[in-house]
């Protein structure tokens, strides 16, 4: 069984410019989870998707950042314009059905705002 | 607000047995996990309470109070592998939204 995916592993842009990050979960999890780490810190919820809807997005910054779940498969994360304080290790994972306490993460997507 | 609290760093030697510990204060409560992080890779469930009491799984045990809001993660017969990040989470009621913990840096000595 192939694990969760992230795409690009690492990721360096300018302030201001635009950055799109791409999880595909494993297949057949309707849950999915988008996470950022900041150097140092916890682990801080984004959003939550089941299958293409959002269930709830109370972990997102402001509306810089857009994440989408097209037909319930795959998820981008947008951040649009991106800032300085945007760095940092994005996390997607993804889990099974109603329990979700297993959450099976992506490997990151790290990324460097200058 | 929520919060969970655990120890920022925590060593041990080969063979030892260390125990970290976490503290939760969040609005509902639906089960306590553990994740382990190595370097560079991905957080890797390891454990998960819903109900007091302990749970074991090989050289890995985890521990929940639910009336003192407190978990630990014990950790037996040490390998060098165990140095890792390892982070406690709680999920509330109400949802899939998974708090996390800051994590806690074990560092394994020969």
């Amino acid at each position: 069984e192939a694990g969760v995916t992230q795409f690009p592993s690492h990721s360096v842009i300018e302030k201001g410019q635009t950055v799109t990050l791409r999880c595909d979960p494993i297949s057949g999890h309707d849950n999915l989870y988008w996470y950022r780490r900041v150097m140092g810190k916890e682990i801080k919820f984004l959003l939550h998707f089941v299958k293409e809807s959002k269930q709830d997005e109370s972990g997102m910054p402001n509306n810089r950042f857009l994440a989408e779940r097209t037909g319930g498969t795959y998820s981008t994360l947008k951040v649009q314009p991106a800032e300085l304080e945007d760095s940092g290790v994005y996390f997607c994972a993804s889990s099974h059905g109603q329990g979700g306490e297993t959450q099976y993460f992506g490997p990151g997507t790290r990324l460097l705002v200058l | 607000g929520q919060s969970l609290e655990q120890p920022s760093e925590v060593t041990a030697v080969e063979g030892a047995i260390v125990q970290i510990n976490c503290t939760y204060q969040t609005s509902g409560f639906y089960g306590l996990s553990w994740y382990q992080q190595h370097d560079g890779g991905a957080p890797t469930f390891l454990s998960y309470n819903a109900l007091d009491g302990l749970e074991e799984t090989g050289r890995f045990s985890s521990f929940l109070s639910r009336s003192d809001s407190y978990g630990y993660l014990l950790l037996q017969e040490l390998q060098m592998k165990d140095s890792a990040s390892y982070f406690c989470a709680v999920r509330g009621t109400g949802g899939f939204k998974t708090i996390f913990g800051a994590g806690t840096r074990l560092f394994v000595k020969a």
